[in-house]
């Protein structure tokens, strides 16, 4: 139990272009999500929270016009980099977490971003 | 501000050692502390959580880990090392902002050797 996916696995895209990245919890609801980035060979950054049907919340210094995120249901999130450059390049691990004997963070296998 | 401090990015042992890997936090609340698992491209698996019950927590593969508070340690140890005990192992606490969120430390890359 406690499955989250995240899709794509990876992609690809050109500078300018925009990416959606899905995360999904197979066998729970989740009230809450987090997306985080992860650069080569460092810790896992959080980028922001969401609640389903609310607005994210975001870290200091993440641009939320530039990382949208939308939490349209329990069991889905969205996180759209918008006008991606490379230095967007990066892995992004969602996780999700339920209520009551699941209210912890269960995470997905997360997304490889490259930006050309 | 709840942090946590890994010491060692790397740590290397040999199959059948004995694994430790430190992990230190500073919360100024009693804190919920977790150890994660990452393998080369792909998300976290946790291994083991405390949340102020026992001290001594076992997690999955023979991991296990304890809470000092005299020290504000959370390590992790394993008594005997596999193969395929070799990843990225992240400390983390919880950060109760209504969302609960996971300050992570840096990361200790485990080495196993044959």
């Amino acid at each position: 139990g406690a499955v989250v996916s995240q899709h794509p696995s990876w992609v690809i895209c050109k500078s300018g272009t925009s990416v959606k990245i899905e995360c999904r919890s197979l066998d729970f609801q989740a009230t809450t999500m987090f997306w985080y980035r992860q650069f080569p060979k460092q810790s896992l950054m959080l980028m922001a929270t969401s609640n389903e049907g609310s607005k994210a919340t975001y870290e200091q210094g993440v641009e939320k016009d530039k990382f949208l995120i939308n939490h349209a249901s329990l069991t889905l999130s969205t996180l759209t980099v918008t006008s991606a450059h490379p230095e967007d390049s990066s892995f992004y691990i969602c996780s999700a977490r339920g209520t009551g004997g699941l209210n912890e963070q269960y995470f997905g296998p997360g997304t490889r971003l490259t930006v050309t | 501000a709840q942090s946590v401090t890994q010491l060692g990015s790397h740590v290397s042992v040999s199959e059948g050692a004995l694994v430790l890997l430190r992990c230190n936090y500073s919360s100024s609340v009693p804190p919920y502390l977790f150890w994660y698992v990452q393998y080369p491209n792909q998300g976290l698996q946790l291994l083991l959580k405390y949340t102020s019950a026992a001290t001594l927590v076992k997690g999955i593969n023979d991991f296990e880990a304890e809470f000092k508070k005299s020290e504000t340690s959370f390590h992790l140890t394993k008594p005997s090392a596999h193969m395929s005990d070799a990843a990225e192992y992240f400390c983390a606490v919880g950060v109760n902002t209504g969302f609960q969120k996971l300050v992570f430390g840096t990361g200790t890359r485990l080495l196993v050797s044959p």
